[in-house]
């Protein structure tokens, strides 16, 4: 089964850039998309294939997907930004796959 | 504005059945592809299963399948869930999510299911 792998933790300073990177065999050719999830609540959609970003998402998301990694930025980093984020990748034979997740800590 | 309302969670003790449903609002539900995403408690997101707008393409996980399923009533914009064989490895909260774009763009906000004796 196909398995995307991510950092467990990623630690930034308020105002800086945070990466969290996911890896999976040939993950550039497919389509990913990043999720936050705050505790307590339902996750929320942040990134969709690869880079696109949902209205009412701040520009400071970004994403990009290459080769095996896909990485999502966050620039500018703010407290509000705290919450564990989650890839995910999708094509015909994955379908939804997740990885484990990523804390982002603003310290 | 869309609305996913998941229902029908509770206790329920290994072998037992449950039922779960999910409302929703603000879109035309029969157009769209619709999941079922479960999270343990503490833990990652798992995908469990995917359903067509018109019911006919079903896809399950395999740690589900044979036990689990999905179903539609686009007449009622009712996505659902049936569990049989419940186990405590299924305890989770079980999130209705709405596919688009290759993506999960909506979420429920979830029902929990707890199996244990």
């Amino acid at each position: 089964s196909y398995e995307l792998t991510q950092p467990p933790s990623v630690s930034v300073s308020p105002r800086q850039t945070a990466s969290i990177t996911c890896s999976g065999d040939q993950l550039g050719k497919k389509y990913v998309s990043w999720y936050q999830q705050k505790p307590g609540q339902s996750p929320v959609l942040v990134i969709y294939q690869n880079n696109r970003r949902p209205s009412g998402i701040p520009e400071r998301f970004s994403g990009s997907n290459s080769g095996n990694t896909a990485t999502l930025t966050i620039s500018g980093t703010q407290a509000i930004d705290e919450a564990d984020y989650y890839c995910q990748a999708w094509d015909s034979s994955t379908l939804f796959v997740f990885g484990a997740g990523t804390k982002v800590t603003v310290l | 504005e869309v609305h996913l309302v998941e229902s029908g969670g509770g206790l329920v003790q290994p072998g037992g059945s449950l039922r779960l449903s999910c409302a929703a609002s603000g879109f035309t539900f029969g157009t769209y592809w619709m999941h079922w995403v479960r999270q343990a408690p503490g833990k990652g997101l798992v995908w469990v299963s995917r359903l067509r707008g018109d019911g006919r393409y079903i896809l399950y996980a395999d740690s589900v399948k044979g036990r689990f399923t999905v179903s539609r009533d686009n007449a009622k914009n009712t996505l659902y869930l049936q569990m049989d064989s419940l186990r405590p490895e299924d305890t989770a909260v079980y999130y209705c999510v709405r596919e688009d774009d290759w993506t999960g763009d909506y979420w429920g906000r979830g029902t929990l299911v707890t199996v244990s004796s």
